[in-house]
């Protein structure tokens, strides 16, 4: 069936470090993927998106690559800062035309000074 | 308006009392979620409407949820006879509807059973 693994949290970083959340996914057919983010009080937002295998979604300075051999889509960012400090979430679309979404569990980033 | 909008923002209630939660989309959009997102979890699939199409309630957690969608836009979320374990953040989406379009998401209502 369809599913999204995505790495536990929280992760907390200093800023400027490194920052990678690593999502998996087991998929029908060959649907796009997601990044949800939401920051602190706020709803969920949409923060990158790839459409097919090897496409690079990228976003405030957050990119990740739709990896269709080790099915993956893995988020990256080369030095955050604290404003990145939310919950990030993979998500999938399934269903038979692509328009239903699963979510990861969701990572928290906290991201100190 | 501009975005999802859901009301109330916040509810309490005592376990046993209905609740119903709104949610107006985007104007133009064709398809309404409702998620839920229970504290420190992630996001559980609940109910998909498309435009005239029959939902899909295949995550609807007991016969005591319904949703409806009235005149495609507006949709409601009703939950009978609460318990505890409903107390979560309840979440509206809407999207264009085609294949891959992005969700757009409201504030959500803090739902608390008491």
């Amino acid at each position: 069936g369809n599913s999204v693994t995505q790495m536990e949290g929280p992760v907390t970083l200093s800023e400027e470090a490194f920052l990678t959340i690593n999502c998996t996914y087991t998929a029908t057919g060959y649907p796009s993927l997601f990044w949800y983010v939401q920051y602190p009080g706020e709803g969920l937002q949409l923060l990158l998106k790839a459409t097919k295998a090897d496409d690079k979604g990228s976003n405030k300075g957050f990119e990740a690559t739709y990896r269709k051999e080790t099915t993956s889509f893995h988020l990256e960012k080369g030095s955050v800062q604290v404003s990145d400090s939310a919950v990030y979430f993979c998500a999938l679309p399934v269903g038979y035309n692509f328009n239903k979404f699963y979510f990861g569990s969701g990572t928290k980033l906290n991201v100190k000074p | 308006g501009a975005g999802v909008s859901q009301s109330p923002s916040n509810k309490v209630t005592e376990k046993g009392k209905d609740v119903e939660l709104r949610c107006d989309p985007i104007s133009g959009h064709t398809a309404l979620y409702w998620y839920r997102q229970s504290l420190g979890q992630g996001l559980e699939f609940l109910i998909y409407f498309q435009g005239n199409s029959a939902p899909d309630k295949s995550g609807l957690p007991s016969d005591r949820f319904s949703a409806e969608r009235t005149g495609g836009s507006v949709s409601t979320l009703t939950i009978q006879r609460t318990q505890q374990e409903d107390s979560a953040v309840y979440l509206c989406a809407s999207s264009l509807g085609g294949m891959n379009t992005e969700a757009f998401f409201g504030q959500g209502t803090r739902l608390t059973v008491v």
